[in-house]
């Protein structure tokens, strides 16, 4: 069964400070992987794309790699307006359905 | 070039009462989808489109219908709203195939007493 699981569910970090959060997921041959960011009573928006292992994309403050397993977004030196839940889907190449983690909310501290 | 728009934003319903929540994109984009989004369960798939003319279930399709009204209008109906059906709805869409990424509307959050 396809199945994408994030962590931590929430983190705090004080502005400056660099981390990463971790989407692990099963999937029986993936198409994609994508990162989401969702603000309060809003919803998610594109963030990055990644389809194959040791692919990496990067977006100002964040960088998205992927390998077999797993897919890491990593934040450095955040910033308060990066405080958001980051979402984690998959798609599988068998059909056209995606599958979405619960979400790491993040806090950043100034 | 608005992207994603659902109506309404906010709606109550009583138990057993209908509606439908509508969605509309302006991408051209071939494949559209419904969620909710509770608490705690992420985003789950109730219905999608993978193209216009054809309807498929997703995870959570129990209580719900839907209609692909053309290319751009992709729409959810509640027949007999139950409180379990109190949830946040984001419609989205993406290219043919969905092979890319989904772009998400503003959301509908319902209330079924």
């Amino acid at each position: 069964e396809d199945q994408v699981t994030q962590s931590p569910e929430a983190l705090r970090l004080q502005e400056g400070e660099s981390s990463s959060l971790n989407c692990s997921y099963t999937v029986s041959g993936l198409r994609g992987l994508f990162w989401y960011r969702q603000d309060p009573g809003k919803g998610p928006e594109f963030l990055f794309t990644l389809y194959s292992a040791g692919e990496e994309k990067e977006k100002e403050r964040l960088k998205a790699t992927l390998t077999k397993k797993e897919s890491f977004l990593h934040i450095t030196a955040p910033k308060p307006e990066d405080s958001a839940t980051y979402l984690c889907a998959v798609q599988a190449n068998t059909g056209n359905q995606f599958y979405f983690g619960t979400g790491t909310s993040l806090t950043v501290i100034p | 070039n608005a992207g994603v728009t659902q109506t309404p934003k906010f709606q109550v319903l009583k138990t057993g009462q209908s509606m439908t929540l509508q969605c509309a994109q302006d991408m051209n984009h071939n494949s559209m989808y419904w969620y909710r989004q509770d608490p705690g369960m992420g985003l789950r798939l109730i219905y999608y489109s993978a193209s216009e003319g054809t309807t498929d279930k997703g995870e959570v399709p129990n209580g719900y219908n839907v209609s692909r009204l053309n290319k751009r209008e992709f729409s959810l109906r509640l027949e007999s709203a139950a409180p379990s059906q109190t949830s946040v709805y984001f419609c989205a869409s993406s290219e043919l195939g969905g092979s890319l990424e989904q772009y998400f509307g503003p959301g509908t959050r319902l209330t079924v007493t």
